[in-house]
């Protein structure tokens, strides 16, 4: 059975950084790009970042471009999304994704918030 | 970036009857490799979304035939046939020919 857990959301306040990790299990984690996609309360879907199978092609939405890295390790079948210079705006459920959205994880919450 | 755009935002179908929900896109999303690149993807409330159908008309797996995708290079529409209460949710339509990726509005099906 496919299942992708993310964790590391909390509350954090303006400015400051957080990791995100989504554990994959139940594919080989290593043939799938992965993308982070968020969603705000009460609002649509938003894309914020894909990564290719071996991690050779990276992108990012412009909302999080230069703030946000996304990174993978094949080895440990973990997604990584590293947050920086966090806004009110990056409020949002945070879910893991499998490439065409086959498979989601059922989020992790980022609150940002003085 | 691509705009998609999804009519209506909601629509209350009877049990049993059927519903179409349509989506636009800004751009072409048929690839030169002959696959149109549109999803549809189903929030049911409290949940994650799962996908339903992918690259304009082809069935997820575990997906009930009820669903149908269907459209053109820029129109697409979702169909359900015979809607039952477990179909309650917000339905999106997403590209994932180029990034961005990006996804419609929503349509919030509720029951009459």
């Amino acid at each position: 059975e496919v299942q992708l857990v993310e964790s590391g959301g909390g509350l954090v306040q303006p400015g400051r950084s957080l990791k995100l990790s989504c554990l994959a299990s139940g594919f080989t984690f290593s043939n799938y790009g992965m993308n982070w996609i968020r969603q705000a309360p009460g609002k649509g879907l938003e894309w914020v970042a894909s990564i290719s199978s071996s991690s050779s092609y990276i992108y990012y939405a412009d909302t999080v471009k230069g703030r946000f890295t996304i990174s993978r390790d094949n080895a440990k079948n973990t997604l990584y999304l590293q947050m920086t210079s966090l806004r009110s705006e990056d409020t949002a459920l945070y879910y893991c994704a499998r490439t065409s959205g086959a498979y989601w994880g059922q989020g992790t919450l980022v609150t940002v918030s003085s | 970036d691509i705009v998609m755009t999804q009519a209506p935002l909601s629509v209350s179908v009877t049990p049993g009857e059927s519903a179409s929900i349509s989506c636009r896109s800004s751009k072409s999303l048929l690839h030169s490799n002959g696959i149109t690149y549109v999803y549809w993807y189903l929030q049911k409330p409290g949940k994650s979304p799962q996908l339903l159908i992918y690259r304009m008309s082809n069935l997820a797996s575990g997906v009930p035939d009820r669903f149908s995708g269907s459209g053109s290079e820029t129109d697409f529409t979702l169909k359900i046939s015979r809607v039952e209460a477990e179909d309650v949710g917000i339905y999106y339509c997403g590209q994932l020919l180029e990034n961005p990726y990006t996804f419609g509005a929503g349509t919030k099906l509720e029951l009459k």
